[in-house]
Order: structure tokens, then sequence, then C-alpha cells
């Protein structure tokens, strides 16, 4: 079956260390985003790639990296220069859009990531 | 932008209707709107384009004002599985979409 995959689905985190979040997906969608989501603040865009080796800023990128080696891979790194990384995150992806606009986001099930 | 939804909360008894609301201060292209269960990952059900044609389900459906930068959702004779926090999601060209907050639905037997 098609989907994405993110991994871990928990993770735990100590004061000062970085952290890297999987995600993978077979669905051969060329975009790929992560949102951090915090209670009742909505979906917020951290970055995203619309090709390989290219990726973008979103609205709260600080204290986060990316890479895109791989069409099918998106991984997330949260860094100690995050503030406050204690979040759900989630990835997604859809296919490109030509026309404008964006097309169904695919979510993966999540990372919940708690520092202690 | 976010856009803003409205409203924050809603609890229905099932079989009642409800419409919620998504406005933006941006000019749009498109306006998604997605569902999730807690817990869980965020599930598509529609996207409304800019002078195209709308898709939904059987009892859900939406709008979408151009002119004034909204989009209603509208749920028709709920059930229990309509429960969840509702997402519009919007995009002002070819961009990421931008999340709202959400409306947290609650229906009850």
């Amino acid at each position: 079956d098609g989907g994405i995959t993110q991994s871990p689905k928990y993770l735990f985190r100590k004061e000062g260390q970085n952290v890297t979040l999987s995600c993978e997906q077979n669905l051969n969608h060329d975009a790929m985003y992560w949102y951090r989501q915090d209670p009742g603040q909505g979906l917020r865009l951290i970055y995203y790639s619309q090709i390989v080796n290219d990726f973008q800023k979103g609205d709260i990128a600080e204290g986060y990296s990316v890479s895109r080696e791989k069409k099918e891979s998106f991984p997330l790194t949260v860094t100690s220069a995050q503030k406050n990384p204690t979040a759900f995150y989630l990835c997604a992806s859809s296919t490109a859009s030509s026309t404008g606009g964006t097309r169904e986001l695919f979510f993966g099930e999540g990372s919940r990531l708690t520092v202690l | 932008q976010q856009p803003v939804q409205s409203p924050q909360a809603v609890i229905l008894r099932e079989g009642e209707d409800a419409v919620i609301n998504c406005s933006s201060s941006k000019a749009l292209y498109s306006v998604h709107w997605y569902r999730q269960k807690h817990g869980e990952a965020p599930v598509f059900l529609m996207i409304l384009l800019k002078g195209g044609e709308q898709k939904g389900h059987e009892k859900i459906s939406a709008s979408f004002n151009e002119k004034k930068q909204q989009s209603s959702l509208y749920l028709t004779a709920s059930q229990l599985s309509y429960s969840g926090t509702y997402f519009c999601g919007t995009a002002s060209g070819n961009t990421p979409l931008v999340f709202g907050k959400g409306t947290r639905l609650s229906v009850i037997a």
C-alpha cells in the first residue's frame, strides 16, 4: 500500500540534544512538507521541498533543518537551537501542481516529540 | 497569513447540521478542508479551486466565495463519526497551504 511513514512515533529528548525525525513516502510525490502542530494552533509550516535537492523555509523554520537527497525521503532535524521543540510533527506529501495552488496533502501518522 | 476559522468549537446532536467558516485576508487560489481525529493524521475532505469545480463527500459539502475570500464547510445530518477537528487550508498561488487553527466538532448521541 502506498503511503507516508513517519518514525519514531514517540520520542523523548533531553535539552541540548539534536533529534532527527524520519519521513518516507512511496507515493512518487514530488513535493514534501513538514508541519508542526501545537494545541489550539493548527498546523504551521516548517519546511517544504518541491523537488530533490531543493527546499524552502516555511513560517517557523528557525531551529530546524532538512535535507532532500532522495525523492522519497525528507528527514527533519530538530536542533538544540529550537527553543520550544515539544510538539506533534506531521510530514505530508503531494503531487506537484503546475497550475498554481496545491494538490491534496497526504499526511503521515505523526511523531510526538517531548523534551525533558 | 493564517486563515480565521469560526466557530472554534461546536457540539451537535446526531442528525443536526453544522457550518464551519474559513476566511482569509489574502486573495485565494484554493481552499482545502481536512478532518483530524484525536492523535491521528489529518485526512483530506475536499478542495475548492478558484473558478473550478467543487468536490466533496455525500453529506459534507463546501462553498467558496472568491470575492469575499471565504469558504464554508457544510455538515448535514451529522453522525458520531463526524467528530474531530476540522481545518481549512488556503493557498494564494503556487505556495504551500496555510492552515487555520481548527474547529473542534463534537457529535453526541
